[in-house]
């Protein structure tokens, strides 16, 4: 079975530039999550889909982070424009069902913001 | 406020002897933990979890204890080995009343000595 899919692995940008990050969820998998892991800390969610609706963005930074899930399939987490301290790793899990169940991990984007 | 704790940011162990992992917790109404375990440029892998109904979960050289009263888990590793040498994160949610969201601590780097 195809685990989690991300792309890209790195990515390096200027601030105030834009940068998407794609992930392909294991199929079947009807909840989608993504985490922004910085240095020396634990993942922390951004948002969450069920299937194509958006479960939970509380901590999400709305005003230059957006993401979606249009098919209910893969994702896109796009941020613009990009700050210092948006650098980070961008992980993306997925699980079979809803409000519960072992959540499964992509590689996550190693993004850098000069 | 964190709401998961790891202590310990990194732990020393000689292999074949047993590693211990704390986390401690602030949310009594968390329901379910969890053990993930990360390699550098990878994305956390599932490792084992406990329900709150329990105080013991057992798989292979992994247990994970939890002691509800005081807010604590455990991962035991034994015999330990060179390839368990990783960053194991502690996780909670609360099931049953939500949509499950993982709440991570900050990590614990396990370094195995041969």
């Amino acid at each position: 079975e195809a685990g989690v899919a991300q792309s890209p692995r790195y990515k390096i940008i200027e601030k105030r530039q834009s940068v998407a990050f794609w992930c392909n969820p294991i199929s079947g998998h009807a909840t989608l999550y993504w985490y922004q892991q910085i240095l020396g800390q634990g993942p922390k969610l951004l948002i969450q889909f069920q299937n194509i609706g958006v479960v939970d963005d509380s901590q999400l930074p709305k005003d230059r982070f957006s993401a979606e899930r249009l098919k209910g399939v893969d994702s896109t987490l796009k941020i613009q424009p990009a700050k210092l301290e948006d650098s980070a790793v961008y992980l993306c899990a997925s699980s079979l069902g809803f409000g519960g169940g072992t959540q499964f991990f992509g590689p996550g984007t190693r993004l850098t913001v000069l | 406020d964190q709401q998961v704790k790891q202590n310990s940011p990194s732990l020393s162990v000689q292999e074949g002897r047993i590693s211990i992992l704390n986390c401690d917790y602030t949310n009594s109404m968390f329901d379910y933990f969890l053990w993930y375990k990360k390699y550098p440029a990878e994305g956390p892998t599932f490792l084992i979890s406990i329900s709150s109904i329990k105080d013991k979960n057992e798989d292979g050289r992994f247990t994970v204890f939890l002691n509800k009263s005081a807010k604590h888990l455990s991962l035991h590793i034994v015999p330990s080995q060179p390839g368990d040498s990783a960053v194991y994160f502690c996780a909670a949610a609360y099931y049953g009343g939500s949509q499950g969201n993982l709440i991570f601590g900050k990590g614990t780097k396990l370094s195995v000595k041969p």
